[in-house]
């Protein structure tokens, strides 16, 4: 099975920022990575797809890149609202896989 | 608008079993592969099960191998999880997801949409 390990597990910003967070794969998944959002109590939100697809409605500050093992997600300029937990998913294999997630709090 | 309800969580003893029914509406359900993914209190996702658009192929995390059932019906939009055996470690928020195909019929790989989750508690 894929092992996912996304780097850091949390992370405190402020509004404003830029934040970058990572997601490494046991071995090569291509670019079968997918990125969500959860809030509490809520149910996860897709923002990124294959990578580097931004799903339709989510703001243009967020942005995914990588490939094979090394993945990374950028927020560019943090609002109020994205302070969440996020999560890496792999699609390479039929058993698909999460990062255990990174929750994003607020300094 | 595109909706998944789940339903059928509730407290269960070890051992028992439990069917959790997921309701589609506000797209083709025949057209999506439809996965359960599972949150413990507290904890990350876990992916735990997969079906295709057709039912002819699924999928299980190894936890649950053996114990749980995906299945669905296309006639009624409804996916349904028959959970067997049920143990304490199962004990989780459990959410419904789709999952479209590609423009070369291939799974896409992302869920798009999701319920809003029906939890689960195994306890004696």
């Amino acid at each position: 099975d894929i092992q996912m390990t996304q780097s850091p597990s949390s992370l405190s910003a402020s509004v404003g920022d830029r934040v970058t967070i990572t997601c490494r794969t046991s071995e090569t998944i291509d670019t079968y990575l997918s990125w969500y959002q959860q809030k509490p109590g809520k149910a996860p939100k897709l923002l990124i797809y294959s990578t580097f697809n931004l799903q339709s409605g989510v703001p243009s500050r967020f942005s995914g890149s990588g490939s094979g093992t090394d993945f990374t997600l950028t927020i560019s300029s943090l609002q109020p609202e994205d302070f969440a937990v996020y999560y890496c998913q792999q699609s390479f294999t039929e058993r698909y896989s999460f990062g255990q997630g990174t929750k994003l709090e607020i300094k | 608008q595109v909706q998944l309800v789940e339903s059928g969580g509730g407290v269960v003893q070890p051992g028992k079993s439990l069917r959790l029914s997921c309701a589609a509406s506000g797209f083709t359900f025949s057209d999506y592969a439809m996965h359960w993914v599972r949150q413990a209190p507290g904890k990350g996702l876990e992916w735990v099960a997969v079906i295709s658009y057709d039912g002819n192929n699924t999928y299980y995390v190894d936890s649950v191998k053996g114990r749980f059932t995906v299945s669905r019906d296309n006639f009624k939009n409804t996916l349904y999880m028959q959970m067997n055996s049920l143990r304490v470690e199962d004990t989780a928020v459990y959410y419904c997801a789709s999952e479209p195909y590609d423009n070369s019929g291939y799974p896409g790989g992302q869920f798009d949409f999701w319920g809003q989750g029906t939890l689960v508690t195994v306890s004696s």
